[in-house]
């Protein structure tokens, strides 16, 4: 089984409806992290949070929320969905410093 | 603010050639990480560099950190088509903050 899952792994949605995506990890590490894909942009760092009661905002945290409901699981919502918001998202994890682990992705479309 | 850039962004090169993939950063650090990115892909880690001067080879990649240049560099030898793929450089802010910040990417087509 996969390390770190996220799902789901395709989704397509309209704009201004709320969305969720969800990341879980079978790591036991403390660290999660959320990042974005563009073409051509690399990962921009969307949250990342260091236990389920430290969350910080990365470089382009507008218009994105997150949840650590474990220290397994840490979710990013889009409250209300724009077509710029159209991307590849990734979940990681960090073990302290040696590398960060990620997630397959997710392909969201924002119509 | 830590902004980190690679360059080039593309390259196009023959099998058996020797190339330099470069990657600058701005703020002081000494930690940085290469990844690799195949097409449809997630990233999968390549090196971990954690202090001034360190290097690391696998295969035919190399990479090395100078943190008094603030600049990491991936060397790649004798290039097959394998290698194909995008690889990015990803810096540690700062002081252990654990919060990773990535270049732009280099998009490496080797051609046979």
């Amino acid at each position: 089984d996969a390390d770190v899952t996220q799902t789901p792994r395709n989704r397509i949605t309209k704009t201004g409806k709320r969305i969720m995506l969800e990341c879980s990890q079978t790591k036991g590490h403390d660290r999660m992290y959320w990042y974005r894909q563009d073409p051509g942009l690399g990962l921009q760092l969307i949250y990342y949070s260091f236990d389920v009661k430290d969350i910080n905002k990365g470089e382009i945290s507008d218009g994105y929320s997150v949840s650590r409901q474990a220290q397994a699981k840490f979710s990013l919502s889009l409250e209300s969905a724009i077509p710029n918001q159209t991307a590849l998202y990734f979940c990681a994890t960090s073990d302290g410093g040696t590398q960060q682990f990620f997630g397959p992705g997710t392909r969201l479309t924002v119509l | 603010e830590l902004k980190v850039e690679q360059n080039p962004l593309f390259l196009s090169m023959q099998e058996g050639k020797n190339y330099t993939i470069y990657c600058n950063y701005s703020t002081t650090s000494d930690r940085l990480y290469w990844y690799r990115q195949d097409p449809g892909k997630s990233l999968e880690s390549l090196f971990v560099l954690l202090s001034n001067g360190a290097v690391k080879q696998e295969g035919r990649l190399m990479a090395s950190l100078d943190t008094k240049a603030r600049l990491s560099t991936l060397h790649i030898t004798a290039a097959v088509h394998d290698l194909s793929a995008t690889y990015f450089c990803a810096v540690d802010a700062g002081s252990g903050t654990y919060k990773y910040i990535f270049g732009t990417g280099t998009r490496l087509k080797v051609l046979a």
